[in-house]
């Protein structure tokens, strides 16, 4: 079936480094979500792409979608301790029903002030 | 954060025992999802409905049963409870289909002894 795999599952950073996660799906994605969840809370949505080679923003965090459509990068400048949490990508299943998504195994970010 | 409730937030129960999770929403989506959240393992959907008494199984379906009877209530059965189904359980919600992004509520703590 459809896999959605994140690496690395862990990743520690001083503070001030940058941290890059990355996701690759078994099959052609239509669109990736991007899901952060704080230590003890419930994952947050965080942005959509759409297009092949997609690029966005949100301040110190940068999003990457594939030209194949097939992965992903989320990218973090300088990071902080906010910044601290799990990161899930997600992707639509594919080949069944258009209304499930696909979780990764999600990426732990650990920040040392 | 969107209006999603899920009830209890924290459960010890028996092995054989019954346990409904409810999960209430003020948002008037259309699609609600169960996912049940281990280590090692991201989010795994249990159930999904795309409206009111339209249900579908997810990845991990074995032992649980749902219902909805109206919009804004998504109910969670594990008939006979067992330890494999001790875990953090998750709701979301959804305007759209797959290509829309869910909205997650607080989960609850399920422990079966």
């Amino acid at each position: 079936g459809q896999q959605v795999m994140q690496i690395p599952q862990y990743q520690h950073v001083q503070e001030g480094e940058d941290f890059t996660t990355y996701c690759n799906s078994s099959t052609t994605l239509s669109n990736i979500q991007w899901y952060k969840q704080r230590p003890g809370g419930h994952p947050v949505f965080l942005i959509q792409l759409v297009k092949s080679g997609e690029v966005k923003k949100q301040k110190r965090l940068t999003f990457q979608f594939g030209e194949a459509k097939k992965n992903s990068s989320l990218h973090i400048t300088a990071t902080q301790t906010t910044d601290v949490g799990t990161y899930f990508c997600a992707g639509p299943n594919y080949g069944g029903a258009t209304n499930k998504l696909i979780f990764g195994t999600g990426t732990l970010l650990a920040v040392q002030p | 954060d969107a209006g999603i409730t899920q009830s209890p937030r924290h459960k010890v129960t028996e092995t054989g025992t019954p346990v409904t999770l409810r999960c209430h929403q003020t948002e008037n989506h259309r699609y609600m999802y169960w996912y049940r959240q281990d280590p090692g393992h991201g989010l795994r959907l249990i159930h999904y409905s795309y409206g009111v008494k339209d249900t579908d199984k997810g990845e991990v379906s074995d032992g649980y049963s749902v219902s909805r009877s109206k919009t804004e209530d998504f109910l969670l059965t594990l008939e006979s409870a067992t330890s494999s189904q001790t875990s953090v359980y998750f709701c979301a919600i959804s305007g759209g289909d797959s290509n829309q992004p869910q909205h997650f509520g607080d989960g609850t703590r399920l422990s079966i002894l």
